[in-house]
């Protein structure tokens, strides 16, 4: 199935901190996409990427984020100043970008910002 | 309102029951996923259907494209098979999918 690989799967974080995480997507796979996972199963798109460059984010994602997805390194996405509210599933997800295809998830990141 | 609107929001079944679940969204979709997602969280794609019949395994979807529904259906649930299933649709390409809140489903033996 996916071959996406996000790391850290677990990550606590007070606030303030800052909280990184890591995501490898899929060989050949140039778009990645960032989403966040709230506990009520909401899902927010959050940024995506075509290669090296941003093709969207949301407003929140550019104030308080920061985001790459450098070459042959893997993407990440880190929250400068953590707040209790960012307590979420983090998800990576690639494909292709030839038309409208699957999207292949990693396992995400599981923050706790105590 | 939510575009993407799954139902039952929860299901019980006892092990080799059937399951129906459905999909219904309000836009024009051009992809259509049914995702599982496990209790720890990671997200596995189950089946790519815009639009027709498509099965794998003991898993059916079928989506009518132009009444903007879809449906899975489970044949001979499993102990297995609980967890979360969320649909999403792809209808605007740039920010990917758009997901429902999912169906929770319990299979107990």
């Amino acid at each position: 199935n996916s071959k996406v690989i996000q790391t850290p799967r677990y990550l606590v974080k007070g606030q303030g901190q800052k909280a990184k995480m890591r995501c490898i997507p899929e060989k050949g796979h140039p778009v990645v996409f960032w989403y966040q996972q709230n506990k009520n199963n909401e899902f927010k798109f959050l940024i995506n990427f075509q290669n090296q460059e941003v093709l969207q984010q949301i407003d929140m994602t550019e104030k308080r984020f920061s985001a790459e997805c450098p070459s042959n390194s893997p993407c990440s996405l880190e929250i400068q100043s953590s707040e209790a509210g960012d307590s979420a599933l983090y998800l990576c997800a690639s494909r292709t970008g030839r038309g409208a295809e699957t999207l292949y998830f990693g396992s995400g990141t599981r923050l706790t910002v105590l | 309102g939510q575009q993407v609107q799954q139902s039952p929001a929860s299901l019980v079944l006892q092990e080799g029951e059937n399951a129906e679940l459905q999909c219904n969204f309000s836009s024009t979709a051009t992809q259509l996923q049914w995702f599982y997602q496990s209790p720890g969280g990671s997200l596995v794609s189950l089946l790519s259907n815009p639009s027709g019949t498509k099965h794998t395994g003991r898993l059916t979807s079928t989506t009518v494209t132009k009444e903007r529904r879809s449906s899975l259906h489970i044949s001979s649930s499993q102990t297995t098979d609980s967890g979360t299933y969320l649909c999403a649709i792809d209808n605007n390409y740039a920010q990917g999918l758009t997901f429902g809140l999912g169906t929770r489903v319990s299979v107990f033996p």
